[in-house]
């Protein structure tokens, strides 16, 4: 079955640099990559999303990079604020169907 | 705007007890699916459904079981509660468009 493995665990940047979260895949089947913001208490939420026909997709301060040869994509996050600190999760999918998330990356945005 | 919603936000429950969770979605979703989160562990997949009276297992199915009566509800129960099931239980939804709406979540502790 899909094993999503994701990197680093923890991540503490100062505010206004960029930060970089990356995740791999092993099913060469899935095709469905969303990424998902959890703050501290509430339910995770969906920031951005990528499918396996498209290698990148940007939105405001936000972007996924897709490389289905190496089987791995990386949320891009510019900017930072400290309202970006959370948990953030990647996951994998075919077709909508059986999801496997990463185990997490704790950011942290320091003033 | 989608409403996933879960019958408690916290539960206590002893040992051997038979414990129900509920989940309810108001979107008309093809797709639902259970979670349980734990820390360092990110999000692990106990069931999913794709259609009323259909289920599949996930990644950690064992000591549990689910039931989908009706499209709009998926139930998940611990047929005899133990400790080792203590931990957040998140339910989420999905139509075809594949974005994972998730419910607010129930923290389950098994004394």
């Amino acid at each position: 079955g899909e094993n999503v493995e994701q990197h680093p665990s923890t991540l503490s940047v100062q505010e206004g640099d960029s930060a970089v979260i990356k995740c791999t895949y092993s099913d060469s089947a899935s095709n469905y990559f969303p990424w998902y913001k959890q703050e501290l208490g509430k339910r995770p939420q969906l920031i951005i999303d990528i499918r396996s026909n498209v290698g990148e997709k940007k939105d405001q301060r936000i972007a996924v990079t897709l490389n289905k040869t190496a089987k791995h994509f990386s949320l891009h996050i510019t900017e930072t604020q400290p309202e970006d600190s959370a948990v953030y999760f990647c996951a994998a999918s075919t077709n909508g169907q059986n999801f496997v998330f990463g185990p997490g990356t704790r950011l942290s945005v320091l003033p | 705007d989608v409403k996933v919603t879960q019958s408690s936000r916290y539960l206590v429950k002893r040992t051997g007890e038979k414990v129900f969770l509920e989940c309810v979605q108001d979107m008309d979703h093809e797709n639902m699916f259970w979670y349980r989160q734990d820390p360092g562990l990110g999000l692990r997949l106990i069931y999913f459904s794709y259609d009323v009276k259909m289920k599949e297992k996930g990644d950690i199915p064992e000591g549990y079981s689910v039931s989908r009566e009706k499209k709009e509800r998926f139930s998940l129960i611990l047929e005899s509660a133990s400790t080792n099931q203590t931990s957040m239980y998140l339910c989420a939804s999905t139509s075809s468009e594949e974005e994972q709406y998730f419910g607010p979540g129930t923290r389950l502790t098994v004394t």
